[in-house]
């Protein structure tokens, strides 16, 4: 079946816009995971969503950060008055049961000029 | 905190030769994932390993997990240029509400 998909794939704005990003899960995958990768940084982890709520938002590096789950489904990632250091390639992934592993999308790159 | 640490970083092998790449952890956990990454690609499973002494295998990788020690290897036999990518272990920690703590990752570049 579809796999995880991220929009868009890649955003480039500048310095003090601010950007969405969209993950639609896997169908029927009620766990949800943002996450971003950047080279100074590796892999972390940002917020974690069960159906809609949200239970770990303790990744999120500021509160320019922000993010929502709507029935059940897609997540909206928002950064606000972006900066240059939140520049990377933010995944998202989503998982069945909780021993599964993750299944992730190809990611939004992100450019901040 | 839960930190996990992966060595080599950077892993240069000769076609036809075994390697392993090593992936410790610093608490409590039943859950270690093994990913793939290809250059300019998103993340793709290889592994889950849920028990102590689990032992996965797919073609030329094997994975186990040792949990007293806190310490998976991912053993590559007869290293193939397909091969080459940057693998990832990634540790669940029992209270953490499932999310995944990454290793930094081993970059591996088969060479004829």
């Amino acid at each position: 079946g579809a796999g995880v998909s991220q929009s868009p794939s890649n955003k480039v704005t500048e310095k003090g816009k601010d950007v969405e990003l969209r993950c639609d899960p896997i169908s029927g995958h009620t766990a949800l995971y943002w996450y971003r990768q950047s080279l100074g940084q590796g892999l972390e982890f940002l917020i974690y969503f069960q159906g809609n709520s949200a239970p770990d938002k303790s990744g999120l590096p500021s509160d320019r950060f922000s993010a929502e789950r709507t029935g059940g489904s897609v997540s909206t990632l928002t950064i606000q008055r972006t900066q240059q250091e939140d520049s990377a390639v933010y995944l998202c992934a989503s998982r069945d049961r909780s021993n599964q592993p993750q299944h992730f999308g190809d990611g939004t790159r992100l450019s901040i000029l | 905190e839960l930190k996990v640490e992966q060595n080599p970083l950077f892993l240069s092998m000769q076609e036809g030769k075994n390697y392993t790449i090593y992936c410790n952890y610093s608490t409590t956990s039943d859950r270690l994932y093994w990913y793939r990454q290809d250059p300019g690609k998103s993340l793709e499973s290889l592994f889950v390993l849920l028990s102590n002494g689990a032992v996965k295998q797919e073609g030329r990788l094997m994975a186990s997990l040792d949990t007293k020690a806190r310490l998976s290897t991912l053993h590559i036999t007869a290293a193939v240029h397909d091969l080459s990518a940057t693998y990832f272990c990634a540790v669940i920690s029992t209270d953490s509400w499932g999310k995944l703590q990454f290793g930094a990752g081993t970059q591996v570049v088969v060479t004829p």
